[in-house]
């Protein structure tokens, strides 16, 4: 089974500035057949169900805003928040969607 | 509107069953593989199930397999999960999710339910 690796754990960004968050797996999951990675981003604020944000490492879902942006190819990804706003407070979690799906474990984010 | 609403969330003691339920609206239900997600207390998202639109298909993490049960039944628009040998391990927030392309068995997912709130506690 393929593993997904979250850091930091938790990370304060003062308004306005920029959050990044990365998440590894242990797998490539890159398809050769496709040349999509099998990879997505949940924001998932207390109360609420999880939200995609992104899916391919890179397709923004409709209605995300586009101070979020995501990246990376195969093992490494990184979800980024280029001007950290007060909604954004939340927990970000990856997940391969390559294999038996998994969940990295969550990247708290707070106002510094 | 897509909506995803779970129910059968309750305190049971361990070792017992317990169903939960998800009856979903506004997307045509039996078009599209459904999953099984939990979240225990101060924990991560864990995925636990997955079946295919036409019920035929199923997958489960091995944390659950043989205990844990998914099912749907299209003409109800709902998805099932059974839950048996109930542990403390297993006390979550249980959530529906749909899956994010029509046809098969997404491993993708968009929408989710509110969840619902199993505790295994005696």
């Amino acid at each position: 089974d393929i593993v997904m690796t979250q850091s930091p754990d938790s990370l304060a960004v003062s308004l306005g500035e920029r959050a990044t968050i990365n998440c590894k797996s242990s797998q490539s999951v890159l398809s050769s057949s496709n040349n999509k990675n099998y990879l997505a981003w949940f924001q998932h604020k207390p109360g609420q169900p999880p939200k995609l944000l992104f899916y391919w490492a890179s397709t923004r879902e409709s209605g995300v805003p586009d101070r979020f942006s995501g990246s990376g190819s195969g093992t490494d990804f990184t979800l980024t928040i280029s001007s950290l706003q007060a909604e954004d407070v939340a927990v970000y979690y990856c997940q391969q969607y390559y294999s038996t799906p998994a969940f990295g474990g969550g990247t708290k984010v707070e106002i510094k | 509107q897509v909506q995803l609403v779970e129910s059968g969330g309750a305190v049971v003691q361990p070792g017992r069953s317990l169903r939960l339920s998800c009856a979903a609206f506004g997307f045509t239900f039996s078009s599209y593989g459904m999953h099984w997600v939990r979240q225990a207390p101060g924990k991560g998202l864990e995925w636990l199930a997955v079946i295919s639109d036409d019920g035929g298909n199923k997958h489960s993490v091995d944390s659950v397999r043989g205990r844990f049960t998914i099912s749907r039944d299209n003409s109800k628009n709902t998805l099932y999960l059974q839950m048996n040998s109930l542990r403390a391990e297993d006390t979550a927030v249980y959530y529906c999710a749909k899956g994010f392309f029509g046809g098969g068995m997404s491993f993708l997912v968009d929408i989710w339910g509110q969840g619902t709130m199993v505790t295994v506690s005696s």
